[in-house]
């Protein structure tokens, strides 16, 4: 039973360009949301986040943006750069929930 | 900035045997949370101390699985009569707690880990 689910298990975007990393989530509980960024032999760094009472955070390149009626959320990253690549995790957590995480999405820019 | 540190960074041992890993959190963070990460997975929760207390302890593991956060400081995870299935990354993170018992809305900072291998 998968609270929070990213779909894609990866994607490949040309530099320069958006990237667009989805994350859908079944409990209604959650009231905060959180991106991560993994590389290898790391521990997850983390990017950004959002509260359940705003639909959209910005932080430099990095924005999600949160639909609660669709229990959607999205981080975008523009313009993406080689440094980018890793990989993604998506989290929530909410009242007595602790932070669920997603399996990740593998995120690689294209020089 | 001094982030969440833990020893050691690998560990291989034999079935049967008993290991211990350690974390040092941010030390201005009173909350600290232990998690497993086995490969194509994101981490999976498996408990939290805010000070020295232990607030949710319900999913560890198996009773083979514990851990102690004695002085509010510095955490350990011991798993005793180690399986080959609890061959898997272990990551500690700390964040600051604004009390009660409810996940504050606190981004966790993250250790890179303590790779656990069962011969």
């Amino acid at each position: 039973d998968q609270q929070v689910k990213q779909n894609s298990p990866s994607l490949s975007v040309q530099e320069g360009r958006i990237s667009i990393l989805n994350c859908d989530y079944t409990n209604s509980m959650f009231d905060y949301f959180l991106w991560y960024k993994k590389y290898p032999a790391e521990g997850p760094t983390f990017l950004i986040s959002i509260s359940s009472i705003k639909d959209k955070n910005e932080d430099g390149r990095f924005t999600v943006f949160l639909n609660k009626s669709a229990k959607h959320l999205s981080l975008h990253i523009v313009p993406s750069q080689p440094g980018d690549s890793a990989v993604y995790f998506c989290a929530a957590s909410g009242g007595n929930t602790p932070l669920v995480f997603g399996k990740g999405t593998r995120l690689s820019v294209i020089a | 900035d001094t982030g969440v540190s833990q020893n050691p960074r690998h560990k291989i041992t034999k079935r049967g045997q008993n290991v211990t890993f350690r974390c040092d959190p941010i030390s201005e963070h009173n909350r600290l949370y232990w998690y497993r990460q086995t490969l194509g997975q994101g981490p999976e929760f498996l408990t939290y101390f805010q000070n020295e207390a232990q607030l949710e302890k319900s999913r560890l593991l198996s009773d083979r699985f514990s851990a102690e956060r004695p002085k509010g400081s510095f955490s350990t995870l011991e798993i005793q009569r180690t399986e080959q299935g609890d061959s898997a990354m272990y990551l500690c993170a700390s964040s600051l707690g604004l009390g009660g018992g409810d996940y504050s809305n606190q981004p966790q900072h993250f250790g890179d880990g303590t790779r656990l291998s069962i011969l």
